[in-house]
């Protein structure tokens, strides 16, 4: 079982550059989350879907944006990458409802210059 | 006053040795809690979660304390494998999204040989 996998896992990209993060999952979860974590910050969610064609914004939405066409992907899209933008990005899944657990992917280190 | 408050530490504890930590929250209507691990450069993984009348997994148990606010995570016979950043997931209900989820931002351990 693959769980959640997040392409790619390392990336580094330049000042205005755009690039789409992917996550997949296929536990067949309903909700799908993105986070970021920096030093110091701990996770802070980005955007989620709370179910195929839905998203919503999280605690630190702009410079991002997401889609959820199939239940089992969540995209997170950076049009203009900024520096204040590199970060380790993750991306975690959950079945519908309160009480349960995430899983998360293993992470994308992004470093923008 | 933050919605999820931890002691980053360090904790530097002997192996062998029993250790505990504690999170608070602010929210009186947080329905769910949790506790991760995340190893150095690795993602959060689901530890134990919490329930109202305590939780116990092997050398690992965890408390909750309603009229005072917070979850505790106690480590027995402490293993130098048990290195980590812990974090708190605090889940405020109501809802079926992830808007009203909050992590800590870890307690650092470090058990030394």
């Amino acid at each position: 079982n693959a769980g959640v996998t997040q392409t790619p896992k390392f990336r580094v990209l330049k000042t205005g550059q755009s690039m789409t993060l992917l996550c997949a999952q296929d536990m067949n979860h309903e909700y799908m989350y993105w986070y970021r974590q920096d030093p110091g910050m701990g996770l802070r969610l980005i955007h989620y879907s709370v179910g195929e064609g839905t998203t919503a914004k999280g605690e630190v939405p702009d410079g991002y944006n997401v889609s959820r066409l199939k239940k089992q992907n969540f995209l997170l899209g950076l049009e203009s990458a900024a520096p204040s933008q590199t970060s380790v990005y993750f991306c975690a899944s959950s079945p519908k409802g309160l009480g349960y657990g995430y899983t998360f992917g293993s992470g994308t280190r992004l470093t923008v210059v | 006053r933050k919605e999820v408050e931890q002691d980053p530490g360090p904790f530097n504890v002997p192996e062998g040795a029993t250790v505990a930590f504690n999170c608070t929250y602010s929210n009186s209507a947080s329905q769910s809690f949790f506790w991760y691990r995340q190893d150095c450069r690795k993602e959060p993984k689901l530890l134990m979660s919490v329930y109202s009348s305590g939780n116990e997994d092997g050398r690992f148990t965890a408390q909750l304390n309603r009229a005072s606010q917070y979850i505790s995570l106690l480590i027995r016979d402490s293993k130098l494998s048990d290195s980590a950043t812990y974090l708190c997931v605090v889940i405020v209900g109501g809802g079926g999204g992830a808007d009203g989820l909050t992590f800590g931002k870890g307690t650092h351990l470090i058990i030394q040989p």
